[in-house]
């Protein structure tokens, strides 16, 4: 079974960084793309980055230059750095596999 | 704001026919994919429709995607409580160099 498990939110202040994970099993990682979606409360979805099967990255205006995904193929793991957090990235923060399959979300709150 | 502009919402009695319409360009719809997601209240979204028309083993004949030109929609026939649920369209924009979401739409059963 295709499961991905979201970890690393909390509370963090202004300015702040924190680093989320997303252990994804059942499939083979390296052969497909991920990406992290946000929605902030009672708001849709956003993008917020996107990694190829080939590693190439992408991001949205709104977070480049502060967020970079990245992952570790032999821990099957997508990883999120963000730094100068934001009160406007708080949000839940989904991992999906190829837009297919996505994790339960974890939150991030950032605020003083 | 989104780039991809849906109604805010929809509704219907049960057995009926809903659409949601989808509305971009010539740099997302235009030229990419259409996917849509359903994402049913405090739960994580779920791929609904992929490739413009094509529906994930287990996600009911009830649901069916088009796409004309630069806009998209979802129809959902045979409209059920458990159909309630928010609802949002996605593509690729080549201008942007990105995935851009929909506004969302939230269907209602009455």
């Amino acid at each position: 079974e295709v499961r991905l498990l979201e970890s690393g939110g909390g509370l963090v202040q202004p300015g702040g960084s924190l680093r989320l994970s997303c252990a994804a099993s059942g499939f083979t990682f390296s052969k497909y793309a991920m990406s992290w979606v946000r929605q902030a409360p009672g708001k849709g979805l956003e993008w917020v980055s996107t990694v190829t099967s080939g590693g190439r990255t992408y991001y949205p205006d709104s977070v480049k230059g502060r967020f970079t995904i990245s992952r570790d193929i032999s821990k099957n793991t997508l990883y999120l750095q963000m730094n100068s957090l934001r009160a406007e990235d708080t949000a839940v923060y989904y991992c999906a596999k190829n837009w297919e399959i996505w994790g339960r979300g974890t939150l991030v709150t950032v605020s003083s | 704001q989104s780039v991809l502009t849906q109604p805010p919402s929809a509704s219907g009695t049960p057995g009926q026919r809903v659409t949601v319409s989808c509305s971009g360009g010539s740099s997302n719809i235009g030229n990419s994919i259409v996917n849509w997601f359903q994402q049913l209240p405090g739960t994580a979204p779920k791929l609904l429709i992929y490739s413009n028309n094509q529906r994930p083993s287990g996600v009911p004949d009830r649901f069916s995607g088009s796409k004309s030109g630069t806009s998209a929609s979802l129809a959902i026939s045979g409209l059920q409580s458990e159909d309630e649920a928010d609802y949002y369209c996605a593509a690729w924009d080549g201008s942007l160099n990105g995935y851009v979401f929909g506004t969302g739409t939230k269907v209602t059963v009455l």
